[in-house]
This record gives structure tokens, C-alpha cells and sequence, in this order.
């Protein structure tokens, strides 16, 4: 079975802190591993897309990386801003087709 | 450039009645995907289309929903007659190509069934 698994499911830091979100899949065909910021009420925009020949793929204070062979992702999230809070979706590309199999996110809420 | 656009943002209707979602993807964007998502759990894939055809609707639920794209510009789906488990938030994205391009989401339509 498709599926994305996301750690942890919230997550509360300081403004100005780094943090890391994790996630794990299990997609095949997989084609590619994307992560998406979702403010609330509104739908998500794309941070990375990497395919599964790419390690890693910033974004200005975003980074995400890739290891295929364990299939395995992670966002880091550097010099945190109160903007960041948000819900971060790691999403996978399945084929060539662009369907995406989407993980339940990760809530990040960032305190002054 | 416009972004993707979704109407209504909103819509509560009984259980029974009918609902028509609209999609309004990006100027010059063949793809065109449909995406759902019930509370408490991740969003889903419901169909995709190149133009005005359907690539991929292995996501529906079922017969009650329809989804069309007439022309190969914005794309309705309309959900005939709503159940109680359809509510949730419906998103449609667009993208030029399909595989690894960016899909751009719109906000989403919000859908109530009572």
C-alpha cells in the first residue's frame, strides 16, 4: 500500500531556532519527493521537488533531503520566522503521471 | 499571473442535494488534478487530467462524483446526490507537465453535507 508517514505530528519552537521534520515512504513506482507548506484556510505551495537521483534541494531557509534507499526525507527549517507556522506536507510522486501521495503533515508553530 | 482559482470557497448543502465544484487552473496549464481531503486525514489523489482528457481517476469514490474539464480550460465536479462523508475540503492544482513539475494548488472549496 502507497503511503507517507510523517514525524513528529506538531512540533513548537522559538523564533530564530532551527528544526528538522521526518518523513518516511512507501511508494511504488516512486518517481519523486516533494514538501509543501500549507497555511491554514489555504491551499499548498511547494517548497522542494526532488527526484529520486537528487540528496538534497534548498530552498532559501528551507532543505530538504533524500535517501532513496531508505526512503527517507527530511525538512530542515533554518533561522525560524513567526511566517513559518504552518502545516508542512511531505508529499511522493508515484510514476510518471504527477499523482501524489500525500503524508498528514506536520503542525509547526513557531513562538516570539 | 493568476494563481488557481476554486469556487465556491465555501458550500453546505442537506444530504441529498447536488454540488458543482469549479477549477480555474493557470493560463496555458494542461494538467489539471483534483484533490480531497476529509478532516483528520491526509489529502488524497481523485483524478487527473491532460486537456480535456481523463489520465487518471483511479482516486474517485465513486459513481456519485463526476468530474469534467469541456475544452480542456477550468473543470467541474460535481458530487450528485451528497452523502454525510463528503464533506471535507476539495482542492484542485494545475501544471504545465506531469511527472515531476509543480502542481499549484488553489485554495480549496470547503464542503459542508448535513
Amino acid at each position: 500500500k502507497n503511503q507517507v508517514e510523517q514525524s513528529p505530528q506538531s512540533l513548537i519552537i522559538l523564533e530564530g531556532k532551527n528544526c528538522t521534520l521526518q518523513c518516511n515512504y512507501t511508494v511504488s513506482p516512486f518517481s519523486n519527493l516533494r514538501w509543501y507548506k500549507q497555511d491554514t484556510g489555504r491551499g499548498p505551495v511547494s517548497l522542494t521537488i526532488m527526484t529520486f537521483s537528487e540528496n538534497t534541494k534548498s530552498n532559501g531557509r528551507y532543505t530538504a533531503t533524500l535517501d532513496a534507499d531508505t526512503k527517507q526525507s527530511s525538512l530542515h527549517i533554518t533561522a525560524s520566522q513567526l511566517s513559518d507556522s504552518a502545516s508542512y506536507i511531505c508529499v511522493a510522486g508515484s510514476s510518471n503521471t504527477g499523482k501524489l501521495i500525500f503524508g498528514q503533515g506536520t503542525t509547526l508553530q513557531v513562538k516570539p | 499571473e493568476a494563481g488557481v482559482t476554486q469556487f465556491p470557497s465555501h458550500s453546505v448543502i442537506e444530504k441529498g442535494q447536488t454540488v458543482t465544484l469549479r477549477c480555474d487552473p493557470i493560463s496555458g496549464h494542461d494538467n489539471l488534478y483534483w484533490y480531497r481531503r476529509v478532516m483528520g486525514k491526509e489529502i488524497k489523489f481523485l483524478l487527473h487530467f491532460v486537456k480535456e482528457s481523463k489520465q487518471d481517476e483511479s482516486g474517485m469514490p465513486n459513481n456519485r462524483f463526476l468530474a469534467e474539464r469541456t475544452g480542456g480550460t477550468y473543470s467541474t465536479l460535481k458530487v450528485q446526490p451528497a452523502e454525510l462523508e463528503d464533506s471535507g475540503v476539495y482542492f484542485c492544482a494545475s501544471s504545465q507537465g506531469a511527472g515531476s513539475g509543480t502542481q499549484y494548488f488553489g485554495p480549496g472549496t470547503r464542503l459542508l453535507v448535513l
